[in-house]
């Protein structure tokens, strides 16, 4: 089967311009999770969505970071505008349901540097 | 916040040799899971533990949890060089998504 698909692969960008990230999911997964993950660390949650419906979007900034998920298909995550602390992987992951003992599948991720 | 950490944060072994990391973990879990990063792509399911379980296997690689001690060894058996990646452990609360510690990188040489 396919896997999570993402676009672009790679972004650079000056500060304070903005930027969007596209995910789609594997077929029929109904949760789809965006994650910034900074060079060094673990990935780190930024919103999940359970269809189109936000279930937790706590760690999403959401003074210049904002995401959704149309249809329950495909996502998108926008910042704007950007700043430098915002150079990181951006991630998106799904998973068939949320419930006891899932595993996520991830994408390859989008390497945004902002200058 | 990071609810896992692993240790250590790197390991340089020969090929040929066991690698071994461990995770802890500050609250009460429902599984624990390993996950795989090689350079510069997305990450990899690897293994799931159920908080009441205490090992699992799958091929090369055993896996242990310690609930009384909030703990968690991944254990890599006759390691490979395509082995070489960065390592996370991710717990699941069942208050939300996974949360990845900063994981260990392994370096196997051949």
């Amino acid at each position: 089967e396919a896997g999570v698909a993402q676009s672009p692969r790679y972004k650079i960008i000056e500060k304070r311009q903005s930027v969007a990230f596209w995910c789609n999911p594997i077929s029929g997964h109904a949760t789809l999770y965006w994650y910034q993950q900074i060079l060094g660390q673990g990935p780190k949650l930024l919103i999940q969505f359970q269809n189109n419906g936000v279930v937790d979007d706590s760690q999403l900034p959401k003074d210049r970071f904002s995401a959704e998920r149309l249809k329950g298909v495909d996502s998108t995550l926008k910042i704007q505008p950007a700043k430098l602390e915002d150079s990181a992987v951006y991630l998106c992951a799904s998973s068939t349901h949320r419930g006891l003992g899932y595993e996520q599948y991830f994408g390859p991720g989008t390497r945004l540097t902002v200058t | 916040s990071q609810q896992g950490e692993e240790d250590p944060q790197a390991l340089s072994i020969q090929e040929g040799e066991n690698a071994t990391m461990n995770c802890s973990y500050k609250t009460s879990i429902n599984n624990l899971q390993w996950y795989r990063q090689n350079s510069g792509r997305g990450l990899v399911h690897l293994i799931l533990i159920r908080s009441n379980e205490r090992e699992k296997h799958s091929g090369r690689l055993r896996v242990t949890l310690d609930t009384s001690k909030k703990s968690s060894s991944l254990l890599i058996t006759a390691s490979r060089a395509a082995d070489t990646a960065s390592y996370f452990c991710a717990t699941d609360t069942g208050r939300r998504a996974l949360t990845f510690g900063s994981g260990t990188r392994l370096q196997v040489q051949p």
